[in-house]
C-alpha cells in the first residue's frame, strides 16, 4: 500500500476484555514495528518483526500481549484481558528492513480501557 | 542506563529560528534520527545523523556530536505548521531504536 495502515483508528473496551490490533505495512517492508505511546512518554518499544519471525519479545509488557504476522505483510497485536493501564496509542512502524534508517509510521491506535 | 532528555516544550515565534537540543546515554550508539509529529498523526521521518558535524535539509538541520552525546534539530523561518512535537531517537546497539519523550514545540505569530 501508500502508507502503514493501522486499524482500527479507536478502540474502547471494558476492562478484563481482549483486543486485537492491526497493522498493515507497507508492501515490501520486510521489517515491522509495534510501539506504545503514552501521554509525555518516549516510544515503548513491543516487539519487531523481521518476514514473519520475532527475533526480540523482550519489549511486551506482560504475558497478555502477543504478536504475529503472516505472510511477511499483516501484523496483529492481541492484548488479553485488558488492564487500565493498558490504555495508550499503539504505533506500528514498518521499513525495508532491520537497521534501515527511515521507518514509516502508521496513524495508531487510540486504545481506551473503561 | 539508557536515556534520552529532551525539554518537554518549547514556545518560538513565527519567522524565526529555534533549537531542539538532545542528549543522550546509550550502549554502543549507531546513528540518531528526528521524527516529526503532528498531533493525533503518525510520526515522520525528519532526519538521521551518524557521523559529527551538521546536515541540512531546507530549513530544518541536525547536529550531532558523538563526544558530547549530543544533538539538535535548528528549525529556521519559522511556519505555523511546525508546530508539533519532534521526537529524537538514538539506535543503540543492533536495531532497536531508544525514544525520547518528544519537545512539543508552540509557534506563535
Amino acid at each position: 500500500g501508500a502508507g502503514v495502515s493501522q486499524s482500527p483508528s479507536n478502540k474502547v473496551t471494558e476492562k478484563g476484555k481482549d483486543v486485537e490490533l492491526r497493522c498493515d505495512p507497507i508492501s515490501g517492508h520486510t521489517a515491522l514495528y509495534w510501539y506504545r505511546q503514552s501521554l509525555g512518554q518516549g516510544l515503548e518499544f513491543l516487539i519487531y518483526f523481521q518476514g514473519n519471525s520475532a527475533p526480540d519479545k523482550s519489549g511486551l509488557p506482560s504475558d497478555r500481549f502477543s504478536a504475529e504476522r503472516t505472510g511477511g505483510s499483516v501484523s496483529t497485536l492481541t492484548i488479553q484481558r485488558t488492564q487500565q493501564e493498558d490504555s495508550a496509542v499503539y504505533l506500528c512502524a514498518s521499513s525495508l528492513g532491520v537497521g534501515v534508517e527511515k521507518l514509516f509510521f502508521g496513524s495508531g491506535t487510540q486504545l481506551s480501557v473503561l | 542506563g539508557q536515556n534520552i532528555d529532551q525539554p518537554t516544550e518549547m514556545t518560538a515565534t513565527e519567522g524565526a529560528i529555534v533549537q531542539i537540543n538532545c542528549t543522550y546515554q546509550t550502549s554502543g550508539f549507531n546513528g540518531l534520527f528526528w521524527y516529526q509529529q503532528h498531533a493525533g498523526e503518525a510520526p515522520t521521518f525528519l532526519s538521521y545523523n551518524v557521523l559529527d558535524g551538521l546536515e541540512e535539509k531546507g530549513r530544518f538541520s541536525s547536529f550531532l556530536s558523538r563526544s558530547k552525546g549530543y544533538s539538535y534539530l535548528l528549525l529556521k523561518e519559522l511556519q505555523m505548521k511546525d508546530s508539533a512535537s519532534y521526537l529524537c531517537a538514538v539506535r543503540g546497539t543492533h536495531y532497536q531504536l531508544i525514544w525520547g519523550a518528544g519537545t512539543k514545540l508552540i509557534i506563535k505569530p
